[in-house]
């Protein structure tokens, strides 16, 4: 079965430089989501979308933006980067079928982030 | 606000039956998920409960007690291979109808 598509898997920038990290989701899930993950802390939200317009937003940097394509893929721009932008990014996709629905997320294999 | 406590910490043997618990806050209960994280992997679904009682699946079961706000992820007959991050996880109508709010995390080491 398709899986969520995430790259590049490993990206290392340098401080004030940006990052660009894409999003596959799984065809036919309607909500992408975009989960940040410290070492050894737990995923925090970002960003999602709902069919192609943003949807809900958490803990977002302004430095950080997002957009989903008319392909359905998702772009996370993340620009001005600090140390603290060190962490695994995750894109998810869910859709609105059977009984877990949203609660049931699909995560892609993520994107590791590490900022000199 | 929003918050999830869960122990930070179990050890277990092969074989042996354990269980996770997970309290909560939340301005928004749709439903109680666990996810299971490998090093360096990805989190993957396991369970999800919306309603109180125990959902099986396989040597996984979960529960939820909506009135105690309180949940617990049980796995029986412990593999090696279920060493791992274990997150409860709920939806945060503070940040929106879909966003996962996770708990901070139950690190389970299986010894043999």
């Amino acid at each position: 079965a398709a899986g969520v598509i995430q790259s590049p898997r490993h990206l290392i920038k340098e401080k004030r430089e940006t990052a660009t990290l894409k999003c596959y989701p799984i065809p036919r899930h309607d909500t992408v989501y975009w989960y940040q993950q410290g070492p050894g802390q737990d995923p925090q939200f970002l960003i999602s979308f709902y069919e192609k317009m943003q949807s809900d937003k958490g803990s977002i940097p302004d430095r950080f933006s997002a957009q989903q394509f008319s392909d359905y893929h998702s772009e996370l721009n993340m620009s001005s980067l600090e140390l603290g932008d060190s962490a695994l990014y995750f894109c998810a996709s869910s859709a609105q079928t059977g009984g877990a629905s949203y609660n049931e997320q699909f995560f892609g294999p993520g994107t590791r982030l590490t900022v000199l | 606000g929003q918050s999830l406590e869960q122990p930070s910490e179990v050890t277990a043997v092969e074989g042996a039956i354990v269980q996770i618990n997970c309290t909560y806050q939340t301005s928004g209960f749709y439903g109680l998920s666990w996810y299971q994280q490998h090093d360096g992997g990805a989190p993957t679904f396991l369970s999800y409960n919306a309603l109180d009682g125990l959902e099986e699946t396989g040597r996984f079961s979960s529960f939820l007690s909506r009135s105690d706000s309180y949940g617990y992820l049980l796995l029986q007959e412990l593999q090696m291979k279920d060493s791992a991050s274990y997150f409860c996880a709920v939806r945060d109508r503070r940040m929106g109808r879909r966003a996962l709010t996770f708990g901070s995390g139950t690190r389970l080491q299986v010894q043999p």
